[in-house]
């Protein structure tokens, strides 16, 4: 079945502790994305990546990195997570830009202390 | 940056009846315009998307209009049906690689 998987699906975490989401897809897309979502702000862009080892910035990518080693593969990282970093991360990916639009992991719930 | 702007936040209509959810968005650069619907504690999906090089674009019960002048596009949704109830979002990008979201409309489609 073609998917976008995160992992994990919830976490609660302390501030300044590092953490990792992972995000896969098996649909050979070149194009994928990380978003936060919060209340009455929608879906806010942290970073993409074009292609393997091509990332750039989002709007929001203050406290986040991203690598992109595989094409499947696309993690965030959180080098020193802050309570405002409490948010529903969802990772996406299109097959290529300008594609038929994103298809979206499940999301994460992220919940810093 | 671009900025979308999306009206109404809630949205309350009778079933069978017509549903109408706008956004403007502020950069002429911006040529590609999708929606989403997000169920309650579900993902994000692509419902339909429009390119600035049409005007409108339908898929059974559901249209888009764009308005490149007004820099405004609308979501239709014709006899709307209790499983259209949802979190409808906009978004606008103007190279395929950022995009900017709107921040939601609510639709409750009274049975």
């Amino acid at each position: 079945e073609a998917q976008v998987t995160q992992n994990p699906r919830y976490l609660i975490t302390v501030t300044g502790k590092k953490l990792t989401v992972t995000c896969s897809q098996n649909m050979n897309h070149e194009y994928m994305s990380w978003y936060r979502q919060d209340p009455g702000l929608g879906l806010r862009q942290i970073y993409y990546s074009m292609n393997v080892e091509v990332t750039d910035k989002g709007d929001v990518p203050e406290g986040y990195k991203v690598s992109r080693k595989e094409k499947r593969n696309f993690p965030l990282i959180l080098e020193s997570p802050s309570p405002n970093q409490t948010s529903l991360y969802f990772c996406a990916s299109s097959l290529r830009r300008g594609g038929d639009g994103y298809t979206f992991g499940s999301g994460t719930r992220l919940t810093v202390v | 940056g671009e900025n979308v702007e999306q009206h109404p936040s809630t949205l309350s209509v009778q079933e069978g009846d017509s549903a109408v959810i706008k956004c403007t968005y502020s950069d002429s650069a911006s040529n590609y315009f999708p929606w989403y619907k997000q169920e309650l504690g579900k993902r994000p999906q692509l419902i339909i998307d429009i390119r600035s090089n049409v005007g409108e674009k339908k898929d059974q019960r559901i249209a888009v209009t764009l308005n490149k002048t007004a820099k405004h596009f609308s979501l239709h949704i014709t006899e709307t049906q209790p499983e259209d109830s949802a979190v409808y979002f906009c978004a606008a990008s103007d190279n395929f690689n950022k995009f900017y979201f709107g921040s939601g409309t609510k639709l409750n489609v009274k049975p």
